[in-house]
């Protein structure tokens, strides 16, 4: 059964910092992995897709790295901004044919 | 539309009653995805649909929940005798390809209070 932690579990840092968000998952027989974060009282945003065959994605100031035989994701947010305050969620895609998901990790960027 | 919509954003209900929860997916999505998140919770999944085959009904955690997708779009979940604990945000998803290769999308969800 597929098990993700995310760590850490909650987050504060000073607007500017690059900062990193770590996710381990026990089974690593997936397609891919999703990192979304969820706003208060939002749905799920998609924010990258890395395919079991690569080793990271990148879009805007955010990159995401797969280590999928060790089973470690991270996702790495340069110079942070206020707006980036949400809720980071990791999910591998399994084999078995869903998303399953860390508890996340909340991020609070202060000004 | 162009994103995954659900309806009711917010339904408060009496114990005891049933609830109709609706997802229209990305048009041209074959595969869907319900998720409940509780309070505090990570998110749980429910059920999974995907074309015409058999829908993968392993999250469902109990015989008071049913979903069925008709026409291969619009998916329903249904919550009979509803109780306290079903109270949660009902997370809707979809995808071109079920997900093996192509993002997974969300809907905005629907928060469900049973009182």
């Amino acid at each position: 059964k597929q098990e993700v932690t995310q760590i850490p579990a909650a987050l504060s840092v000073p607007e500017g910092e690059n900062l990193v968000l770590n996710c381990s998952f026990t089974d690593s027989a997936i397609y891919n992995l999703q990192w979304f974060r969820q706003d208060p009282g939002k749905g799920l945003t998609s924010l990258l897709l890395i395919q079991s065959s690569q080793r990271e994605q990148t879009s805007g100031r955010l990159n995401a790295s797969l280590d999928k035989s060790s089973g470690r994701s991270t996702l790495y947010i340069a110079a942070s901004q206020p707006g980036d305050s949400a809720t980071y969620l990791c999910a591998p895609f399994n084999q078995g044919g869903k998303l399953i998901f860390g508890q996340g990790t909340e991020l609070s960027v202060k000004p | 539309g162009a994103g995954v919509s659900q309806s009711p954003s917010n339904k408060v209900t009496e114990k005891g009653k049933d609830v109709e929860l609706r997802c229209d997916p990305i048009s041209g999505h074959t595969a869907l995805y319900w998720y409940r998140q509780s309070l505090g919770q990570g998110l749980e999944f429910l059920i999974y649909f995907q074309g015409n085959s058999a829908p993968d009904k392993s999250g469902l955690p109990s015989d008071r929940f049913s979903a069925e997708r008709t026409g291969g779009s619009v998916s329903t979940l249904t919550i009979q005798r509803t109780q306290q604990e079903d109270s949660a945000v009902y997370l809707c998803a979809s995808s071109s390809d079920r997900g093996r290769r192509n993002t997974i999308y969300f809907g905005e969800g629907s928060w469900l209070t049973v009182v």
